[in-house]
């Protein structure tokens, strides 16, 4: 079955710098584009990232742009966030979101959700 | 970036209750529009998307409609487990949005 296990959440202070990783299973990860959603404590979602299976389309939300980077490693299966720069309002849950569909022109519907992973941005 | 407002943002519901929740679109989004469904500590699940095809798996009871800016998701009759957060999502652009959230809760 689908699973996808996110790591990497931690406590980190203003300024500070965190990689998530997301392993994925049950599926052909390289034919799936893959996102990063977030959700602050007692907040709705908002779209973080996404990355085409091929890796050859990336889109950021705006509030991220240049500090956030998303990548993967088909090889091994797994999506990554590096996230530099990080201030109070980026600490949230982070979710690793799989598309609905396979190789599709650009991102389809959020088919299937991790757990998700805590940042926390703190002094 | 595409606006998406939800409402009512809060519901109140008895079990059997028909109820329907609104999603309105700042622009045009033709009918690239999804509706999740999250339970408290766990990660949102999809339920209808492009605006009114229902997901393998979840229930008839739930159906949505729609197109360019105003849609709709109905419960024909609210199950215990229907008691949750709904969120209306589009895909018509490069910067995905989600509407704010409607927060089901049981009368």
């Amino acid at each position: 079955q689908v699973q996808l296990v996110e790591s990497g959440g931690d406590v980190v202070h203003p300024g500070g710098s965190l990689r998530l990783s997301c392993a994925a299973s049950g599926f052909t990860f390289n034919t799936f584009g893959m996102h990063w959603v977030r959700q602050a404590p007692g907040k709705g979602l908002e779209w973080v990232a996404f990355m085409h299976s091929g890796g050859h389309k990336i889109f950021y939300v705006e509030a991220v742009k240049g500090r956030f980077t998303i990548s993967r490693d088909n090889s091994i299966n797994t999506l990554y966030l590096q996230m530099n720069s990080l201030t109070p309002d980026d600490t949230a849950v982070y979710y690793c979101v799989k598309d609905r569909s396979p190789l599709v022109s650009w991102s389809d519907y959020f088919g299937f959700w991790g757990q998700g992973t805590l940042v926390t941005v703190s002094s | 970036d595409i606006q998406l407002t939800q409402s009512p943002s809060f519901l109140s519901a008895s079990v059997g209750d028909r109820v329907t929740i609104s999603c309105r679109a700042s622009q045009g989004i033709a009918s690239y529009l999804a509706w999740y469904q999250q339970k408290p500590g766990k990660a949102p699940n999809l339920l209808i998307y492009a605006s009114s095809t229902l997901q393998s798996g979840v229930p008839s009871r739930f159906s949505g409609s729609g197109f360019g800016t105003e849609f709709t998701l109905t419960i024909s009759s609210l199950q215990p487990e229907d008691f949750a957060t709904y969120y209306c999502q589009q895909l018509y652009t490069f910067s995905i949005t989600f509407g704010q959230g409607t927060r089901l809760e049981i009368k």
